[in-house]
């Protein structure tokens, strides 16, 4: 079956270090994204990605990076982890579709703890 | 002002009973709007979208009132499986594919 998948769950790491945050989808959806959720935040855009070497800011981009190689992967990377970068970072992907919307599918999530 | 925005309750209601979920938005320029559901530490999930005529499936009823920028969602004879947070979103035009979600109503549903 297809699906989308994140790695690590779970991750604590220390403030200052490089970390990335794997998301992998197996529908060959062209479309990517990353969100983060917070409490009393809905979920936030970080960045998105209409398809292989296309990469775009989202509203809370600041501190993240990404990159698409292929379709199926759109790893997260914060280049340097902030406190304020504890989170639940949710992947999601869609079909590219026409001018109506195409459900977003999300990944199942990793909690980050920065400390 | 947020984009998006839901009362976050939470709503505590028994078994089998109506409950209605309020949101607001502030960017008339919003195309779409959907409702999320989303269960403790997981995924959101798509319930299901939402017309200006209102649309219904099952026990749940969806309606957008563009003139006042207000959606609604009402839940019929509530289950205990209904319980989770329930996620207000909207797609504006010119961001396609990308949606801006409110911070989320939690319903609580007890025997």
């Amino acid at each position: 079956d297809a699906e989308i998948t994140q790695s690590p769950r779970h991750k604590i790491t220390e403030t200052g270090r490089q970390v990335t945050l794997a998301c992998h989808q197996t529908w060959n959806h062209n479309n990517m994204f990353w969100y983060r959720q917070d409490l009393g935040h809905g979920l936030r855009l970080i960045h998105y990605s209409y398809g292989v070497q296309d990469t775009n800011k989202g509203e809370v981009s600041d501190g993240y990076s990404v990159s698409r190689s292929n379709t199926e992967d759109l790893p997260l990377t914060l280049e340097s982890a902030a406190s304020s970068q504890t989170s639940v970072y949710f992947c999601a992907s869609s079909s590219m579709g026409l001018a109506g919307y195409n459900e977003q599918f999300f990944g199942p999530g990793t909690r980050l703890t920065v400390l | 002002r947020k984009e998006v925005e839901q009362d976050p309750g939470p709503f505590n209601v028994p078994e089998g009973a109506t409950v209605a979920f309020n949101c607001t938005y502030s960017n008339s320029a919003s195309q779409s709007f959907f409702w999320y559901r989303q269960d403790c530490r997981k995924e959101p999930k798509l319930l299901m979208s939402v017309y200006s005529s209102g649309n219904e499936d099952g026990r749940f009823t969806a309606q957008l009132n563009r003139a006042s920028q207000y959606i609604s969602l009402l839940i019929r004879d509530s289950k205990l499986s209904d319980s989770a947070t329930y996620l207000c979103v909207a797609m504006f035009s010119g961001g396609y594919n990308k949606l801006i979600f409110g911070a989320g109503t939690r319903l609580a549903v007890h025997p």
